[in-house]
């Protein structure tokens, strides 16, 4: 079973940093594309960051996080990552770990973690 | 970057009834076009992709259609798990791979 576990999200003072990490299991970790979701209280879904499988790790940001985000994985650790710096209060939101799928789902968001919340306030 | 419209934000149904769903993408998307059901407290699911393919296990009474720009999500007589709310996006052109704002599926 697929299963995608995130952690790391919670309270932080504008201009902070948080590290989310996300666990995925019961699937070939490196063999699939990551991203990460995110949905602000109440409002629709905006994608955040995508990175590639492989050693070339390609990696896109959302323009919104662009230059305060960073996104990395481990392979080794089937493990995903979002460090996120210079926190605003535009940027709480439930964050959801995502892969994307294989032929089977077009290459769209097949599987999504529980989400973990980031709260920006002082 | 493709701007994603859907109507109505919020449509009222009696189970059993159909529904139509709209979205709009600010230019052509071809048919990379997908569909996400979102329940309260709940992670977004896929139901539809390349704008008319069901995803895994998705029931029969959901279905996609249209190109280009103009797509319709139709589920044939609601059920109520059916009440939720659907977001379509596209990934013809990205990053960003973007969603619309969300059609809210309610009991009448």
């Amino acid at each position: 079973e697929v299963q995608l576990v995130e952690s790391g999200g919670g309270l932080v003072q504008p201009g902070g940093s948080l590290r989310l990490s996300c666990e995925a299991s019961g699937f070939s970790f490196s063999r699939y594309k990551m991203n990460w979701v995110r949905q602000a209280p109440g409002k629709g879904l905006e994608w955040v960051s995508y990175i590639s499988p492989d050693s070339d790790r390609t990696i896109y940001y959302a323009d919104s996080v662009k230059g305060r985000f960073t996104i990395s994985r481990d392979n080794a650790k089937n493990s995903l990552y979002l460090q996120m710096n210079s926190l605003r209060a535009e940027d709480t939101a439930v964050y959801y770990c995502v892969r994307e799928g294989g032929y089977s789902s077009g290459y769209n968001f097949d599987y999504w973690g529980q989400g973990t919340l980031v709260t920006v306030s002082s | 970057e493709i701007v994603m419209t859907q109507s109505p934000a919020t449509l009222s149904v009696s189970p059993g009834e159909r529904a139509t769903l709209s979205c709009r993408a600010s230019q052509s998307v071809s048919s990379d076009l997908a569909w996400y059901q979102q329940k309260p407290g709940q992670a977004p699911r896929l139901l539809i992709y390349g704008a008319a393919t069901r995803a895994t296990d998705v029931p029969e009474r959901f279905s996609g259609s249209g190109s280009g720009t103009e797509f319709t999500l139709t589920i044939s007589s609601l059920q109520s798990e059916d009440f939720a709310v659907y977001y379509c996006q596209q990934y013809n052109d990205w990053p960003p791979k973007t969603f619309g704002p969300g059609t809210k599926v309610e009991i009448k």
